[in-house]
């Protein structure tokens, strides 16, 4: 079957760095996905990965190795408003989204 | 303000009762998905339309239905509604018909079926 994995809640300080990572077996690849949604409210999109290495976007970079199936989101000089679950999905051989169950960012000041 | 709409944003449901979660955007985009969201679940598409006119049957489809008569409205109908259907529902829409992986997503629907 297709699976996605991720930590389901992590604790990180305001102003440091935190990586969530994510694993997955999915019947093939093309793409691997981050959103990000806070309490109550829609998903929105983070970043895009389709090949190997670090893709920066400003305070957020995501890392994809397709050998490994495996991806992690990294947040720098975390904010309070990073507090939210992070989602990872993955686009499989129909061009479906696979969706991990999310991880919730708790932010401490 | 652009972007998905839907209705109602909360609802309770006596089991049985058919309901249906509307949903509508203004972006002009050719393709729309509805997914259910549950506690410790990753996102599940219940059904999606590529363009207007046409659907398919996501991975949860049994006891949901849709329809697509333009571009713009996708409602999702409970013809009659279980217990096991309270979920959080979300709308998203995505520019191309083929699927790219970035999802625009409506506020969500939150709905109870007692």
């Amino acid at each position: 079957g297709q699976n996605i994995d991720q930590p389901t809640e992590m604790t990180a300080t305001e102003g440091a760095i935190v990586q969530i990572n994510c694993t997955y077996q999915t019947s093939g690849f093309n793409g691997l996905f981050w959103y990000q949604q806070h309490a109550g409210e829609a998903p929105t999109f983070l970043s895009y990965n389709v090949l190997d290495g670090l893709e920066e976007k400003g305070r957020f970079s995501s890392f994809l190795s397709r050998s490994k199936g495996y991806s992690y989101l990294l947040l720098k000089e975390l904010q309070m408003k990073d507090s939210a679950s992070y989602l990872c999905a993955v686009m499989d051989s129909n061009y479906q989204l696979i969706w991990g169950a999310g991880t919730k960012l708790i932010i401490k000041p | 303000i652009a972007g998905i709409t839907q209705a109602p944003t909360s609802q309770i449901l006596a089991a049985g009762r058919r309901m249906t979660l509307r949903c509508t955007q203004d972006m002009r985009h050719n393709a729309m998905y509805w997914y259910r969201q549950d506690l410790g679940l990753g996102l599940r598409l219940i059904h999606y339309s590529n363009t207007a006119g046409t659907t398919g049957k996501g991975e949860v489809p049994d006891g949901y239905s849709v329809s697509r008569a333009n571009t713009d409205d996708f409602p999702l109908t409970l013809a009659s509604a279980v217990p096991s259907q309270t979920s959080v529902y979300f709308c998203a829409s995505s520019p191309r018909a083929e699927n790219t992986g970035e999802l625009f997503f409506g506020e969500g629907s939150r709905l109870t079926v007692l």
